[in-house]
């Protein structure tokens, strides 16, 4: 799976968006980006995933460069209890078994103040 | 509402004690779990993988006779931490695959006195 690069800290402002970049450089056509979240001494949180296209669920969305090699995960309006570290993970869709695991990185803290 | 569930949420025992940890699928079967552990301002580290109905994979540096994993039924793993020290006191989360992504349980702290 390909490695990403994350910024480790970042402030946002409360009812602000909170705009977190994800450099994946070495990303390969068929690997896609997921986004997961883990607030203090909980399990991670899943937010969204993508592979070319931007995506938007009810939490956030994915922005997606053209070439793929960065993405953007925006949360349209921070609040307090969206502090916590978020995840960019890049992984292949291949079929079952051990495939599916997931390799963590640092993270970027992000941290709302109001 | 949550997808995995995990249990305990929180234990404390004391050194050389067997600790079993319970990971369960909610409304879904999982064929694999994934175990994780995670230190103090450190990232999540991949154990092993829960496979139903067969062995689990451990990582490289994961000992497989003191971190048993049983995965006896498509909605439940569990983690047995054998004979625990001190240095076992962590973070352990399970997570299992639904639809298109893993999901994680809440996780247990696990403290060795």
């Amino acid at each position: 799976d390909a490695k990403t690069t994350q910024p480790p800290s970042m402030d946002c402002a409360e009812g602000r968006a909170a705009n977190l970049p994800c450099n994946h450089s070495t990303i390969s056509g068929n690997e896609y980006v997921y986004w997961y979240r883990q607030i203090h001494s909980q399990g991670p949180q899943y937010i969204i995933h993508g592979l070319k296209n931007n995506e938007t669920n009810e939490m956030a969305s994915l922005i997606i460069t053209e070439d793929r090699k960065s993405s953007t995960l925006i949360l349209p309006h921070a609040t307090l209890r969206d502090t916590a570290v978020y995840y960019c993970i890049v992984r292949g869709e291949n079929s079952g078994g051990s495939n599916y695991k997931l390799t963590f990185g640092k993270g970027t803290l992000l941290t709302v103040n109001p | 509402g949550a997808v995995v569930s995990q249990h305990p949420s929180r234990v404390i025992c004391k050194s050389g004690t067997s600790v079993k940890i319970e990971c369960r699928s909610l409304d879904f079967q999982a064929t694999t779990m994934f175990w994780y552990r995670q230190f103090p301002k450190q990232s999540l580290m991949l154990m092993a993988t829960s496979n139903e109905g067969s062995k689990a994979t451990y990582e490289q540096g994961v000992e497989k006779d003191k971190f048993l994993i049983n995965h006896a039924s498509l909605t439940l793993s569990t983690l047995t931490v054998t004979s625990a020290h001190p240095e076992d006191s962590s973070f352990y989360i399970c997570s299992a695959k639904r639809s298109t992504a893993q999901h994680f349980g809440d996780g247990t702290r696990l403290s060795i006195l």
